[in-house]
């Protein structure tokens, strides 16, 4: 089944232990980025990776880092995790950047930082 | 810059239509899309249309976009409780990253 996974689903964790999200797709995209959604904001974009070894900044990309070494994963780190970054993230994928390509999204990770 | 506005909230009576609303500001757009939320899911695309089209229609979901005034419309026919979900607009040109709106809250009373 074509999917994108991430893990894990909900995390608390205390401010400054860094944590790690992890994200896969196996559809072999080319495209991958994460999004935070926070209420009335929407989905703003973290960071993303047009292939690997290829990363750039999104929205708001202050607090994270990102690395893509291989197409199908491309996790999300928290090295210092403060409370405004208590948020729910999406990892999505698509076969390229933009139009037409549709974005696939995981099922969510909701991070509680206290 | 590049935006996506909706409202955040709509209410609508279980068999009425939904009607929801959006407008974007780029005018180079070349598809817009609308996902849907269900909750405790990601979004998942229920639908699109390409900029040179006004009017797309896909079972109970007719999407209607008016380029002069960049308003795009997704009308949901007979809602269904299953249709209780955050409905996100969106807009995209090719190798450019997508921009969603904030997201509408659709509930369905009875």
């Amino acid at each position: 089944e074509a999917q994108v996974t991430q893990n894990p689903r909900y995390l608390i964790t205390v401010t400054g232990k860094k944590l790690t999200v992890t994200c896969s797709q196996n559809m072999n995209h080319e495209y991958m980025s994460w999004y935070r959604q926070d209420p009335g904001l929407g989905l703003r974009q973290i960071y993303y990776s047009m292939n690997v070894e290829v990363t750039d900044k999104g929205d708001v990309p202050e607090g994270y880092k990102v690395s893509r070494k291989e197409k199908r994963n491309f996790p999300l780190i928290l090295e210092s995790p403060s409370p405004n970054q208590t948020s729910l993230y999406f990892c999505a994928s698509s076969l390229r950047q933009g139009a037409p390509y549709e974005q696939y999204f995981g099922p969510g990770t909701r991070l509680t930082v206290t | 810059g590049e935006d996506v506005e909706q409202s955040l909230f709509l209410s609508v009576r279980e068999g009425d239509s939904s009607v929801i609303n959006c407008t974007y500001t780029d005018s180079s757009s070349t598809y817009l899309y609308w996902y849907k939320q269900e909750p405790g899911a990601g979004l998942q695309l229920l639908t699109y249309i390409f900029s040179n089209m006004d009017m797309k229609q896909d079972q109970r979901l007719t999407v209607l976009l008016n380029k002069k005034d960049k308003h795009l419309s997704l009308r949901i026919a007979d809602t269904q409780t299953g249709d209780s979900a955050i409905y996100f607009c969106a807009e995209s040109i090719p190798a450019s990253k997508i921009i969603f709106g904030s997201g509408t809250r659709l509930s369905i009373r009875p």
